[in-house]
C-alpha cells in the first residue's frame, strides 16, 4: 500500500541524546514536511523540502534538522535532545510544496526525560 | 500575526447534524482546508474550499467566506465513527498550511 512510513512509532530518550526520526514516502511526492503536534496547539512545521537536495525552515526549526538526498526519504534529526521536544511528530507529502492535500505519516511518539 | 481559531470541543447525538467553524487570519490566502484525524492516528484530508460557497461531499460539506476570514464543516447524519478532531487549516501567501488546534468531536448515543 502506497503511503508514508515513519519509525520509529514510539521512543522514550534521555536528554542531550541523540536521535533521527525516519520517513520514507513511497509516492513519489516531491515535497516533505516535518510537523510536531502538541496538545493544544496546531501542527507546527519544523522543516520543509521541496525537491531532492533542497530544504527550508518552518515556523520552529530551532533543535531540528533534516535533510533530503533523495526523493523518497527526509529524516529528521534532533541533535541533543531536550524536555520541550517532547511531542508526537508528524512526516507529510504533497506532489508539490504549494498542492494539497499532504499525506500524514502514522506519526512518531517522541518522550524526552 | 497569523491565526487561526476554532472551538476546542464539541458534543453531538448521533444521527444529528453537527457545525464546526474556523475563523482565520492569515497573511494571505490559498485555501482552506478540513482534515480528520482520530485519536492516536494521522490527520486525513476532508475538503479544500479556494473559493467562496459551499462544497458538498456525501456527509460533509464545507463552507468558506473569504471576505469575513471564516469556513465550517457541517457534518450530517453523525456516526459514532465521527468521534475525532477536526482540523481546519489555512494555506497562506507562501504556500504553507497555519493550522487551528482542532475541535474534539464527541458522538453520543
Amino acid at each position: 500500500i502506497a503511503g508514508i512510513t515513519q519509525a520509529p512509532t514510539s521512543q522514550i530518550l534521555a536528554a542531550g541524546r541523540r536521535m533521527t526520526l525516519r520517513c520514507t514516502q513511497d509516492m513519489r511526492h516531491n515535497a516533505m514536511y516535518w510537523y510536531r503536534q502538541d496538545l493544544g496547539l496546531g501542527l507546527r512545521l519544523i522543516h520543509y523540502s521541496n525537491t531532492a537536495g533542497t530544504t527550508g525552515k518552518g515556523e520552529v526549526p530551532d533543535g531540528y534538522s533534516v535533510s533530503r538526498a533523495n526523493t523518497d526519504d527526509f529524516p529528521l534529526t534532533l541533535a541533543s535532545a531536550v524536555p520541550s521536544q517532547t511531542s508526537v511528530y508528524f512526516c507529510a507529502s504533497s506532489d508539490s510544496i504549494g498542492s494539497q492535500p499532504q499525506h500524514f505519516g502514522d506519526g512518531t511518539r517522541l518522550s524526552i526525560l | 500575526g497569523q491565526n487561526i481559531d476554532q472551538p476546542t470541543e464539541m458534543t453531538a447525538t448521533e444521527g444529528a447534524i453537527v457545525q464546526i467553524n474556523c475563523t482565520y487570519q492569515t497573511s494571505g490566502f490559498n485555501g482552506l482546508f478540513w482534515y480528520q484525524q482520530h485519536a492516536g492516528e494521522a490527520p486525513t484530508f476532508l475538503s479544500y474550499n479556494v473559493l467562496d460557497g459551499l462544497e458538498e461531499k456525501g456527509r460533509f460539506s464545507s463552507f468558506l467566506s473569504r471576505s469575513k476570514g471564516y469556513s465550517y464543516l457541517l457534518l450530517k447524519e453523525l456516526q459514532m465513527k465521527d468521534s475525532a478532531s477536526y482540523l481546519c487549516a489555512v494555506q497562506d501567501s507562501n504556500y504553507q498550511l497555519i493550522w487551528g488546534a482542532g475541535t474534539k468531536l464527541i458522538i453520543k448515543p
